[in-house]
């Protein structure tokens, strides 16, 4: 069965710092996407940025990067000049080409910016 | 476009009482699925409907229940209910079944059991 594993529940950083959020995962398919959402207090989850499996260059979405190694079924997020909008939970999550539209979630991590 | 909206944002419910939370999906999706996300939890699937059919399910129980209709807007229907089903229900909606369409999500009914 597919898992997804965030082993920070929490993290802070200073306000313009980079911080990385950590997940990895385990899935017996080839062929999956991996996403990074974030939860504001506001409860939706809104997408950040997401890595189709068989791509091995890195998804960016500006101030948003992935580090994507496959073989050791890792995904870290890497946000760079943290902004206090960005202050939220941020979930990993799996999706199997088999399972249709299922996520699979980690636990999250809370991410504090600090100003 | 009208995102995904659910109704109602709050509910309170008691123990064997039966509940109905609704979700219109984005102009468009016709596939929906549901999740279930307790307190400090990520959230688990329920199930997912494409074309008012229902074609994945995850490690719930037959009180839980679904419906989607031809506009696509769905329900989650949980009879008996239990104190462990407080949680936040989200709704999620995407454009087809094909290449992967990121899903939308709604923001949420937050169901209280007493």
């Amino acid at each position: 069965a597919q898992t997804v594993t965030q082993s920070q529940p929490e993290m802070s950083v200073q306000e313009a710092e980079t911080v990385t959020l950590s997940c990895t995962y385990d899935t017996s398919e080839n062929n999956y996407y991996l996403f990074w959402y974030k939860q504001p207090p506001s409860r939706q989850m809104i997408l950040v940025i997401r890595q189709e499996a068989y791509k091995q260059q890195n998804a960016t979405e500006n101030r948003f990067s992935v580090n994507f190694q496959k073989a050791a079924k890792s995904f870290s997020l890497k946000i760079s000049d943290s902004q206090l909008g960005d202050t939220a939970m941020y979930f990993c999550a799996l999706r199997e080409m088999s399972s249709g539209d299922k996520l699979t979630f980690g636990t999250g991590t809370r991410l504090a910016v600090r100003p | 476009e009208t995102g995904v909206t659910q109704s109602p944002t709050h509910l309170i419910k008691t123990r064997g009482q039966q509940v109905t939370l609704r979700c219109s999906s984005q102009s468009g999706h016709n596939t929906v699925s549901w999740y279930q996300q307790a307190l400090g939890q990520g959230p688990q699937f329920i199930f997912q409907y494409y074309r008012e059919e229902e074609n994945g399910r995850g490690n719930f129980p037959p009180r839980f229940s679904g419906l989607q209709f031809p506009n696509y807007s769905s329900e989650l229907n949980v009879n008996a209910l239990e104190l462990d089903d407080s949680a936040l229900y989200l709704c999620a909606s995407s454009q087809d079944r094909g290449e992967i369409q990121p899903q939308h999500f709604g923001d949420g009914t937050r169901l209280s059991i007493l």
